[in-house]
């Protein structure tokens, strides 16, 4: 697509249930983040991907949330048993590759709001 | 480590006002990249400018302009004429050259409202 795509963009839960945010990424990017935007916060790192390497997970918060990507297309942020601090917008990016250079940069989603009631 | 520090947490102003937003950063490279991104109400984070540590030269791109200042580790972001279009939530960010954007450091942002 011409773009990254993100669904659903609105999400309200029950607390306690589980809850999946997809992400699909620029065609041809390598690279794929996941991050949270609490309100009146920065972007939080949640998850990284990058090709068929093992993922970046050091940013995840808890063993509640979980994501997987299948070789370089989309990706599915798992939640389970929300909380109503899980709460948040979940962005997600991908570029062409991971490093930041000069010519490189990533390309961000509308993100999924998360209500978790 | 590093940090960035948005003091603004919102600016009104009036349409054709110029507004300053600031940033601070802390870091203890010598070489890194600064960033400033726009969030508009449609949620995606778009891309404004990147900066080189290397590179203290301001930068004017129609009626944006970013100041940067080493020596007060700063890297403000000035809009001259400012349009109602231009409000949005604008994120300042830090990192390594050569790491990945997962590194991206962030502020907590400043809300940019622009009133007819």
């Amino acid at each position: 697509g011409a773009g990254v795509s993100q669904s659903p963009s609105n999400k309200v839960t029950e607390k306690g249930k589980d809850v999946e945010l997809r992400c699909d990424p620029i065609s041809g990017h390598t690279a794929l983040y996941w991050y949270r935007q609490r309100l009146g916060q920065g972007l939080e790192f949640l998850i990284y991907f990058q090709g068929n390497s093992a993922p970046d997970k050091s940013g995840l918060p808890s063993d509640r949330f979980s994501a997987e990507r299948t070789g370089e297309s989309v990706s599915t942020l798992t939640i389970q048993r929300t909380q109503q601090e899980d709460s948040a917008v979940y962005l997600c990016a991908s570029s062409l590759v991971p490093q930041v250079t000069p010519n490189t940069e990533a390309f961000f989603g509308q993100g999924t709001r998360l209500t978790v009631v | 480590a590093q940090k960035v520090t948005q003091a603004q947490t919102e600016i009104s102003v009036v349409e054709k006002e110029d507004v300053t937003l600031d940033c601070v950063y802390e870091t203890r490279d010598t070489t890194y990249y600064l960033f400033w991104y726009k969030q508009p109400p449609s949620g995606e984070l778009v891309f404004l400018i990147r900066r080189n540590s290397f590179d203290e030269q301001n930068e004017i791109s129609g009626r944006y302009s970013w100041n940067f200042q080493k020596s007060t580790s700063s890297f403000n972001f000035t809009i001259t004429a400012s349009q109602v279009v231009d409000s949005a939530v604008y994120f300042c960010a830090l990192s390594r050259p050569g790491t990945g954007f997962q590194k991206l450091v962030f502020g907590t942002g400043t809300r940019l409202l622009v009133s007819p």
